[in-house]
């Protein structure tokens, strides 16, 4: 079955230090896989995607994710966090897309919270 | 643009009563998706669906739970004789036609609470 593992559950870092969120995915086809933030109280918002192509995603406010087939992994990264960048990070793979749909199964989040 | 809009984005209700969920996708866009997420949970599917037609209702819940989406009008999300357990934010999301792109823009969401 098809699934995403986010194994940091909270992560906290100093402003400007890098950053790394980790996810992890079982899906037996070539995955479409996302980040999404979400802040509080907030809907989520897309980071970055990844269908093919480069395996180095670059998504909006400066994060980018690499895709390994061989660790089955998409982890999210920032070379230097800002305070406002405290959120939930979710990582998702979608589904059903051989159907012409996207079902998106996520993660359980990273909440990341960030010092000055 | 406007974005997904959902409404209301709070709503209380008492055991045993109905909640109703909309969601209005953004312009353009005729696919509409329904996730719910538990408190310190990730986002769950529930139901995928088109004008007029359910597509993939394979996390909704057998009972008390419907959706639709009607050739006019919001997609509503309907929880009968609400529980406890449904207790958790609803969020609506909306794509292109598949052919047009593969992201889904997300609704901010309807908090649900039952008392």
């Amino acid at each position: 079955a098809q699934s995403v593992t986010q194994p940091d559950i909270h992560i906290t870092v100093s402003e400007g230090a890098s950053l790394e969120l980790r996810c992890n995915y079982s899906y037996g086809a070539t995955p479409y896989l996302f980040w999404y933030v979400q802040s509080p109280g907030q809907g989520l918002q897309l980071l970055l995607k990844y269908f093919s192509g480069d395996t180095l995603v670059q998504g909006i406010k400066g994060f980018e994710a690499e895709f390994k087939r061989s660790q089955s992994s998409f982890n999210l990264r920032k070379p230097s966090v800002h305070w406002s960048d405290a959120a939930e990070y979710f990582c998702a793979v979608a589904t059903g897309v051989s159907g012409g749909y996207n079902k998106l199964i996520f993660g359980a989040g990273t909440r990341l919270a960030v010092h000055p | 643009n406007a974005g997904v809009m959902q409404n209301p984005r709070h709503l209380v209700r008492r055991r045993g009563q109905e909640a109703r969920l909309r969601c209005s996708p953004m312009k353009g866009h005729s696919h509409v998706y329904w996730y719910r997420q538990l408190p310190e949970e990730g986002l769950k599917f529930m139901v995928y669906l088109q004008k007029e037609n359910i597509i993939d209702e394979s996390g909704m819940p057998k009972e008390r739970f419907s959706a639709e989406f009607p050739k006019e009008g919001p997609s509503i999300l309907r929880i009968q004789q609400v529980v406890r357990g449904d207790s958790a934010a609803y969020f609506c999301a909306s794509s292109p036609p598949p052919h047009k792109g593969n992201e889904q823009f997300f609704g901010p969401g309807t908090r649900l609470t039952v008392l």
